[in-house]
């Protein structure tokens, strides 16, 4: 099982970016996602999840402004942020889940910056 | 939201010591609650889920126990590689939660 994460960047406030993760050693669409990230810093934090039924869930937050996708061809696994604060800058992780939504397997992470 | 306190936030310990590690739920949430350990620079690793599942390839001094709202995870002998800080987080349901974390450095 490995997790890829990339499409972090610098990006102005207001502006848009897509982080994707591809996986590996398994299908993505056959289980439940998360991303999950982390403030320079400061501790974790649930920003959304895709279950294996399609279901999506996001942090307040985020709701509204970030959308959680997979390509099932691909095996990859989105989420796209619009509308992006200075307060979304952190460290993302993509992370596969075990058992009810507690995740065994991380990525990397990739680093999103919001700033002008 | 549920909110889960950990405590203490920093806990000293040489290696071959016991540990306990706390985390309560602002409200109860059965046996719903997961362990990570986070070293610098890395990503979280899975220790334990359920409240008292070892993740797999986790050895068996690391053990997790309670329900509804009060949690611990205990360590039995300290090794080396277990030095860094810990997180509990909410499992099951949504926003999912986690703790602000314990940090385990070397006395």
């Amino acid at each position: 099982v490995h997790l890829l994460e990339s499409g972090g960047g610098l990006v102005q406030p207001g502006g848009s970016l897509r982080l994707s993760c591809v996986a590996s050693g398994f299908t993505v669409s056959a289980n439940a996602m998360g991303w999950v990230r982390q403030a320079p810093g400061k501790g974790l934090d649930w920003v959304s999840g895709l279950g294996s039924d399609d279901r999506t869930h996001y942090a307040d937050s985020v709701n509204g402004r970030f959308t959680i996708s997979r390509d099932n061809s691909k095996n990859i696994l989105y989420l796209q942020m619009k509308d992006l604060r200075l307060d979304d800058t952190a460290v993302y992780f993509c992370a596969k889940d075990v058992w009810a939504w507690s995740f065994e397997a991380w990525g990397q992470g990739t680093l999103v910056t919001v700033s002008s | 939201e549920i909110v889960l306190t950990q405590s203490p936030g920093t806990l000293s310990v040489s290696p071959g010591g016991r540990v306990t590690l706390y985390c309560r739920a602002s409200q109860s949430i059965d046996y719903h609650l997961a362990w990570y350990l986070q070293k610098p620079g890395q990503a979280p690793r899975l220790l334990i889920y359920s409240a008292s599942s070892r993740a797999t390839g986790i050895p068996p001094r690391f053990s997790g126990s309670g329900s509804g709202t009060e949690f611990t995870l205990t360590i039995s002998s300290l090794q080396s590689e277990d030095f860094g800080v810990y997180y509990c987080q909410r499992q099951n349901s949504f926003p999912l939660t986690f703790g602000g974390g314990t940090t385990v450095e070397v006395k």
